[in-house]
């Protein structure tokens, strides 16, 4: 089954706008990844969390993993067309696992 | 130049045949991974490949194999028994994994369609 759940599935907003993606599993993650998946290309790796209540800023990308090491999002202030695509969340558990995504899609 | 290759990046088959997808790196990465995705879904993973002559089933192997006889080259063959073996694959690779985990750096991705 799956290891780690991801809300929401799509995500439309307008530029400018907000964005947010959540990450959540049933274990304790020993760390969180993020990735971003431009459409039609490939994952390509944002960041690492791994101490608990992390929080991590790329210019406008802010990430956070939660305090018992279960849960993680990414937020995106002021949303550009460049941050379209799919933002895919992971872990490695005894095997790596990846979250479904939240495809973002945003309006000029 | 550094970095990982895939190849074809588009391949059509007929149903019935196997067919190999080839994975390349050269990153001196020790892990090699496959993994499947479908249109608007996440990634699954089929094999990894932690050290040279070794490699484990992800989630869904039935029907695919592969084989790690050198760090640079992790192929994966689709076989015949796979039911819908139509998506994009994608192989990736990564340094050795610690406690903390390590990234993972993504080929660009073989778009397989069986017809």
């Amino acid at each position: 089954g799956q290891q780690v759940m991801q809300i929401p599935q799509y995500q439309h907003v307008q530029e400018g706008e907000d964005f947010t993606t959540y990450c959540n599993s049933s274990t304790t993650l020993s760390n969180i990844q993020w990735y971003k998946q431009r459409p039609g290309g490939h994952p390509v790796f944002l960041i690492q969390l791994v101490k608990s209540g992390e929080v991590k800023k790329q210019k406008r990308l802010t990430f956070q993993f939660g305090e018992a090491k279960k849960n993680s999002s990414l937020h995106i202030t002021a949303t550009q067309t460049t941050d379209v695509g799919t933002y895919f969340c992971a872990s490695n558990l005894n095997k790596f696992y990846f979250g479904s995504g939240t495809k973002l899609n945003v309006k000029p | 130049d550094g970095g990982i290759t895939q190849s074809p990046k588009y391949l059509f088959r007929k149903e019935g045949q196997n067919v190999t997808l080839s994975c390349e790196q050269n990153l001196n990465h020790d892990a090699m991974y496959w993994y499947r995705q479908d249109p608007g879904q996440g990634l699954r993973l089929i094999y990894y490949s932690q050290i040279v002559n070794d490699f484990q089933k992800g989630d869904i192997a039935e029907g695919y194999s592969v084989s790690r006889e050198k760090k640079e080259s992790f192929p994966l063959t689709v076989t015949s028994a796979q039911k819908n073996p139509t998506a994009f694959y994608l192989c990736a690779s990564s340094m050795k994994r610690s406690a903390g985990g390590n990234e993972q750096f993504f080929g660009p991705g073989t778009r397989l369609t069986v017809l």
